[in-house]
C-alpha cells in the first residue's frame, strides 16, 4: 500500500526556476526519504530527513517536513534540464524497520 | 565500487514459462530488497532479507512468486508460471546497518506475452 503521496504529478519548468514537490503520508515515521529515477534507471537516494528535524538541505535540494500535517516538500532551487526525472518520497516506519513505502513519484520536466 | 547487479536487463517470454531474476547486492550490505514498479501500482515492496534470511514477505503477490537468497552475495526471484499481469520492471535494493538508504539496480524489464 502507499504511504506517501506526491503532489504534483507532473511539474513542466523552465531551466534556471526552482522546483517543489510535495509529499504526504499517513502514519508516524522514523524518516523520510527523497529518490530521483531517470528513466529506464534504478533509484537514487537523494536526502534523508529525520523525524525530529525540520529542514535539510544537499546542495540544490531542500527538503522539509512537517510531522503535525504529515507532510514533506523537496525543493529544487535553479533547475538544470539534467533533473528531468522522477522523484519518490520514501517513509520508514517501526521501530528498527528498514522497509521504505513509496509514493507513486512526481514527474518533473525541465525544458532547456 | 560496482552498484547493485541485476540480471537480465530484459525478459521476454511468454505465458506459463518459470522467470528468474537476479541480483548481486553491494558488498557489506546485508539488506536486501525486491520491489515491483508498474504505471497502476507504483513500487512495490515484494520481500526483503536481512543476514540471507526472509524477514517480510507479505507483498509477495501469489504463491507463484518465490525468493531465495543462498548467501550474501547473490539473491534471485522466482515466478513459476508467469502470467500477463506479471509484467512489470522488478528492482533489487540493498543496504547497510542503521538509517543508510537503499541502493537500486537498474532492474530487469519483464514482459510475459
Amino acid at each position: 500500500s502507499q504511504q506517501g503521496e506526491e503532489d504534483p504529478q507532473a511539474l513542466s519548468i523552465q531551466e534556471g526556476e526552482n522546483a517543489t514537490m510535495n509529499c504526504s503520508y499517513k502514519t508516524s515515521i522514523n524518516n523520510l526519504q527523497w529518490y530521483r529515477q531517470n528513466s529506464g534507471r534504478g533509484l537514487v537516494h537523494l536526502i534523508l530527513i529525520r523525524s525530529n528535524e525540520r529542514e535539510k538541505h544537499s546542495g540544490r535540494l531542500r527538503v522539509t517536513l512537517d510531522t503535525s500535517k504529515k507532510s514533506s516538500s523537496l525543493l529544487i532551487t535553479a533547475s538544470r534540464a539534467a533533473d528531468t526525472a522522477s522523484y519518490f518520497c520514501a517513509t520508514v516506519s517501526g521501530a528498527g524497520s528498514y522497509q521504505l513505502t513509496f509514493g507513486k513519484g512526481t514527474k518533473l520536466s525541465v525544458i532547456p | 565500487d560496482a552498484g547493485v547487479i541485476q540480471s537480465p536487463r530484459h525478459e521476454v517470454t511468454e505465458m506459463g514459462q518459470e522467470v528468474t531474476l537476479r541480483c548481486k547486492p553491494i558488498s557489506g550490505h546485508n539488506s536486501l530488497f525486491w520491489y515491483r514498479q508498474t504505471m497502476m501500482r507504483g513500487l512495490e515492496l515484494l520481500i526483503y532479507f536481512n543476514n540471507n534470511v526472509p524477514i517480510d514477505d507479505s507483498g509477495m503477490p501469489e504463491d507463484r512468486f518465490s525468493a531465495k537468497m543462498p548467501n550474501a552475495s547473490f539473491s534471485t526471484l522466482k515466478i513459476q508460471p508467469s502470467e500477463p499481469r506479471d509484467s512489470a520492471v522488478y528492482f533489487c535494493a540493498s543496504t547497510g546497518q542503521g538509517e543508510q538508504p537503499q541502493h537500486f539496480g537498474d532492474g530487469t524489464r519483464l514482459s510475459i506475452l
